[in-house]
C-alpha cells in the first residue's frame, strides 16, 4: 500500500525556518510527482508546491514564492519543503500529496497524514 | 489564477438521504475536476477524478457529474461515516485551487 508519512513540523517563531519531510514507500518514486497541500486550522486546503519526478519541473503558490522550496531525494525516497521567512499565516497543517496523471493532467491519489506547523512568538 | 466556489457550505442531512453538493469554476476548466472527502483530524480522501471517475476503492454510492464550468458529486444514501466535509479541485492549470469545503453534518 502507498504510504507517505510527513515529518519536520513544530513550532517555529516569525521569521524563522523550519524544513519538512515526507518519506515515501510503496510505489515508483523517482517517477512519480508530489506535491505539497496545507491547511490552516478551521480553514479549507491551499496547494503549495509541485515537484516533478526528475525535479525538472517545481510550481509555487504565490503566497510562498521566494521563501519555501521544494526538492526531493530519490535515492532516499523523501521529499521536502524548506520554509524560510515564516510568517502567522503559515500555520497549518502541512500534507505532501502524489500525483496520478490521467487523460493529459495530474491529480491526487494518496496523501499523507499531515505535520502541523505553528508560526508564533 | 481559477477560482473554485462550492455550495452549500454547509448542509444537514438524515441517513439515507440523497445530497447533492454543487461546484462551479470561475472558467472552463474541461472534466479536470476532483473531489476529496476529509474527516475531522484526519488526511483528505481523493474520491473521483476527471469529474465522474471513482478512484480505486470508493464505493459507486459517489458519484460525480459536470463539465465546462459547473459540477455535481452525488452522495446517493448517506451512511454514518460518510459525515464529513467535501471539497472540490480543478487541476486543468496551476496554481491548483481547491472549492471552500461543505460541511454534511447530521
Amino acid at each position: 500500500e502507498v504510504q507517505l508519512v510527513e515529518s519536520g513540523g513544530g513550532l517555529v517563531q516569525p521569521g524563522g525556518s523550519l524544513r519538512l519531510s515526507c518519506a515515501a514507500s510503496e510505489f515508483t518514486f523517482s517517477s512519480s510527482n508530489l506535491n505539497w497541500v496545507r491547511q490552516a486550522p478551521g480553514k479549507g486546503l491551499e496547494w503549495v508546491s509541485y515537484i516533478s519526478g526528475s525535479s525538472s519541473t517545481i510550481y509555487y503558490a504565490d503566497s510562498v514564492k521566494g521563501r519555501f522550496t521544494i526538492s526531493r531525494d530519490n535515492a532516499k525516497r523523501s521529499l521536502y519543503l524548506q520554509m524560510n521567512s515564516l510568517r502567522d499565516e503559515d500555520t497549518a497543517v502541512y500534507f505532501c500529496a502524489r500525483a496520478r496523471y490521467i487523460y493529459g493532467r495530474e491529480t491526487f491519489d494518496y496523501w499523507g497524514q499531515g505535520t502541523l506547523v505553528t508560526v508564533s512568538s | 489564477d481559477i477560482q473554485m466556489t462550492q455550495s452549500p457550505s454547509s448542509l444537514s442531512a438524515s441517513v439515507g438521504d440523497r445530497v447533492t453538493i454543487t461546484c462551479r469554476a470561475s472558467q472552463g476548466i474541461s472534466n479536470y475536476l476532483a473531489w476529496f472527502q476529509q474527516k475531522p483530524g484526519k488526511a483528505p480522501k481523493s474520491l473521483i477524478y476527471a469529474a465522474s471517475s471513482l478512484q480505486s476503492g470508493v464505493p459507486s454510492k459517489f458519484s460525480g457529474s459536470g463539465s465546462g464550468t459547473d459540477f455535481t458529486l452525488t452522495i446517493s444514501s448517506l451512511q454514518p461515516e460518510d459525515f464529513a466535509t467535501y471539497y472540490c479541485q480543478q487541476y486543468y492549470s496551476y496554481p491548483l485551487t481547491f472549492g471552500g469545503g461543505t460541511k454534511v453534518e447530521i
